[in-house]
């Protein structure tokens, strides 16, 4: 798998609950990302860490928040703020000592019911 | 910040034609450009990457070009096979401290 595991890989959630997905990686990676994958529209990033209890806001962090409290986790809620959060969301980390490969989890596919 | 558009959208073509993706990308400070392919249902996985120091990158049926004065860079497919069909990402990124930014993705269709 890459040494980086996203649960679940469905999720259903009623509209006004917040869900929390989880993201694991046992690489030693320092960077870690959150990345929303909608038909049409590629990779856009919502929140990225480089280093543990710090992280930026990406392109499109309105109605998410993250934690990085363990290198090994960076898990990603979405909030009744997010407007449309149904959608493929993509989690992924690289070593930062230089420019490398990131590697992707398999993904959360969440739906609002 | 960086933005990287990636041209075309889609792009069809017949097994043993050659493909290319273009990729341009905004901040003249960029220095890594990976290409990922994600196959249906799957993770995105790093096929190839490219750092500004080098014109030029081959690695058996797939190449990458970067032009650092257009701020453009391209995948270039030989040989293309069925299972060549898939998404394809191209990003660009500042440094180690800096985000992974991606292109759109380009649906890539090999007709057998």
């Amino acid at each position: 798998d890459g040494g980086i595991t996203q649960s679940p890989k469905y999720l259903f959630r009623k509209e006004g609950q917040n869900v929390t997905l989880s993201c694991e990686q046992n690489l030693n990676h320092d960077a870690m990302y959150w990345y929303r994958q909608d038909p049409g529209q590629g990779l856009r990033l919502i929140y990225y860490s480089q280093i543990v209890n710090d992280f930026q806001k990406g392109d499109i962090a309105e109605g998410y928040s993250v934690s990085r409290e363990k290198k090994e986790s960076f898990p990603l809620t979405v909030t009744s703020a997010q407007k449309n959060p149904t959608a493929f969301y993509l989690c992924a980390s690289s070593s930062r000592e230089v420019n490398t490969e990131a590697f992707f989890g398999q993904g959360t596919r969440l739906t609002v019911v | 910040g960086e933005n990287v558009e990636q041209h075309p959208s889609t792009l069809s073509v017949q097994e043993g034609d050659s493909a290319v993706i273009k990729c341009t990308y905004s901040d003249s400070a960029s220095n890594y450009f990976p290409w990922y392919k994600q196959e249906l249902g799957k993770r995105p996985q790093l096929i190839i990457d490219i750092r500004s120091n080098v014109g030029e990158k081959k690695d058996q049926r797939i190449a990458v070009t970067l032009n650092k004065t257009a701020k453009h860079f391209s995948l270039h497919i030989t040989e293309t096979q069925p299972e060549d069909s898939a998404v394809y990402f191209c990003a660009a990124q500042k440094s180690v401290w800096n985000k992974l930014v991606f292109g759109a993705g380009t649906i890539l269709r090999v007709k057998s």
